[in-house]
């Protein structure tokens, strides 16, 4: 089955480094994307892994390991303006290609 | 601004009702994707058309229809709606037809009463 699991919320310090995971459950998997949606707002695009490895932009960087069917999203140098929800997506080849959503993750930044 | 725009923003409507969604993808996307987004939930896929076709479908309901035009807008259409039916329902578009990078409107709220 496709699955993708994250943590409902997290939180943080200003000025700190906070990691989101996102494990998937699936076969056929083709690659990570990941969203940033603020309250009210409309989901933005972050970043997307296909392969192993370490992305990087910016303050933001991106991880995955397809051995162990996880990835993470990293969030340095931490803003006020951070507070959001983080979701993951995966790509799977027998979905059409289409992205198969995580319940997102609630990231709280506190002074 | 992502580009995609949507109309309208918010809408009331009573239980048994039917409303038309509108989209406008960014320029040069194929592409149009509609999600629907219940309070503190996740995104919930409902389907995609391609270049005026049909490309994918998700949780749809069976009251729920979409269709794409030459012009390349879409249009969602709710019918018999029901009180669960309230969410946020957001249009994305992307330039191919498997791509994992969206580009979101701003979302109509829909309140059903």
């Amino acid at each position: 089955g496709q699955s993708l699991e994250q943590p409902s919320e997290v939180t943080a310090v200003e000025g700190a480094i906070v990691q989101i995971n996102c494990t998937y459950q699936t076969s056929g998997f083709y690659g990570l994307s990941w969203y940033q949606q603020h309250d009210g707002g409309a989901p933005t695009f972050l970043s997307y892994n296909a392969l192993d490895g370490l992305e990087e932009t910016g303050r933001f960087s991106s991880f995955l390991s397809r051995s162990d069917s996880y990835g993470y999203l990293l969030l340095q140098e931490l803003q006020m303006k951070d507070s959001a929800s983080y979701f993951c997506a995966v790509r799977f080849m027998d979905s059409n290609y289409q992205l198969i959503w995580g319940a997102g993750t609630k990231l709280i930044i506190k002074p | 601004d992502s580009g995609v725009t949507q109309t309208p923003k918010h809408l009331i409507t009573a239980t048994g009702q039917r409303v038309t969604l509108r989209c406008s993808p960014r320029s040069g996307d194929l592409s149009v994707y509609w999600y629907q987004q219940s309070l503190d939930q996740g995104l919930q896929f409902l389907i995609q058309y391609y270049n005026g076709e049909e490309r994918a479908k998700g949780n749809i309901l069976e009251r729920f229809s979409a269709q794409q035009f030459p012009d390349l807008h879409s249009e969602l259409n709710l019918s018999s709606l029901e009180l669960g039916d309230s969410a946020l329902y957001f249009c994305a578009s992307s330039v191919g037809s498997d791509s994992y990078e969206q580009y979101f409107g701003p979302g109509t709220r829909l309140t059903v009463t």
